[in-house]
């Protein structure tokens, strides 16, 4: 597409349930990242894929906290019993190549839990 | 680990006013790229900054890299409210082959019409 797609835009969950937020990166983008943006803060690095190479997860806070990236293109992040803290807008990036240039941004799933 | 720094938080100014934002390092910067993000969206790119002492403008807005590759300055002559929205400095701190970048706390500007 022309540029990253998130889905849903918004979500709202009950604390203890589990979510998925989709991302649709640019096509032929082999990179593509995860972020989380909380309220005051600023971006926090989440997780990293390139190519077929294994990912980059050191930014995941906890094991409740899971992304895969079926066939080098669509990517899904996955929480897992949500917490109230886990409440921000997660956004999506892809980009050419393994290098930080270049990245074009998703609008964001703005995660409630409530 | 490399850490961003941005002043101010937020700022207030009347339209057509000149404002600056600043980014600071605690390493010295390879790469420093500049965003800005309205509410409900994703971040746009507005420019990167390789050399030290580097300057690039784009419309009313400009960006600078010190010559010790530490701070940074994003400027913005004559402010429209079109300009409001939070500014972000991300930072590629290993010669760009980095895996990701990071981020500043950012800077929320409001312009008042």
């Amino acid at each position: 597409g022309a540029g990253v797609s998130q889905s849903p835009s918004n979500k709202v969950t009950e604390k203890g349930k589990d979510v998925e937020l989709r991302c649709d990166p640019i096509s032929g983008h082999t990179a593509l990242y995860w972020y989380r943006q909380s309220l005051g803060q600023g971006l926090e690095f989440l997780i990293y894929f390139q190519g077929n190479s294994a990912p980059d997860k050191s930014g995941l806070p906890s094991d409740r906290f899971s992304a895969e990236r079926t066939g080098g293109s669509v990517s899904t992040l996955t929480i897992q019993r949500t917490q109230q803290e886990d409440s921000a807008v997660y956004l999506c990036a892809s980009s050419l190549g393994g290098s930080s240039r270049g990245y074009t941004f998703g609008s964001g799933t703005r995660l409630t839990v409530v | 680990s490399q850490e961003l720094e941005q002043s101010p938080q937020s700022l207030i100014v009347q339209e057509g006013k000149n404002l600056t934002i600043n980014c600071t390092s605690s390493k010295t910067l390879y790469g420093l790229y500049w965003y800005k993000q309205k509410y409900g969206e994703g971040l746009i790119f507005l420019m990167m900054l390789q050399k030290g002492g580097e300057e690039k403008s784009h419309e009313k807005i400009t960006a600078k890299l010190d010559e010790k590759k530490q701070q940074s300055s994003l400027h913005i002559t004559a402010s429209q409210p079109s300009h409001a929205g939070i500014y972000l400095c991300g930072a590629d701190g290993r010669g760009g082959a980095t895996n990701k970048l990071i981020f500043g706390t950012g800077t929320l500007l409001a312009v008042q019409p």
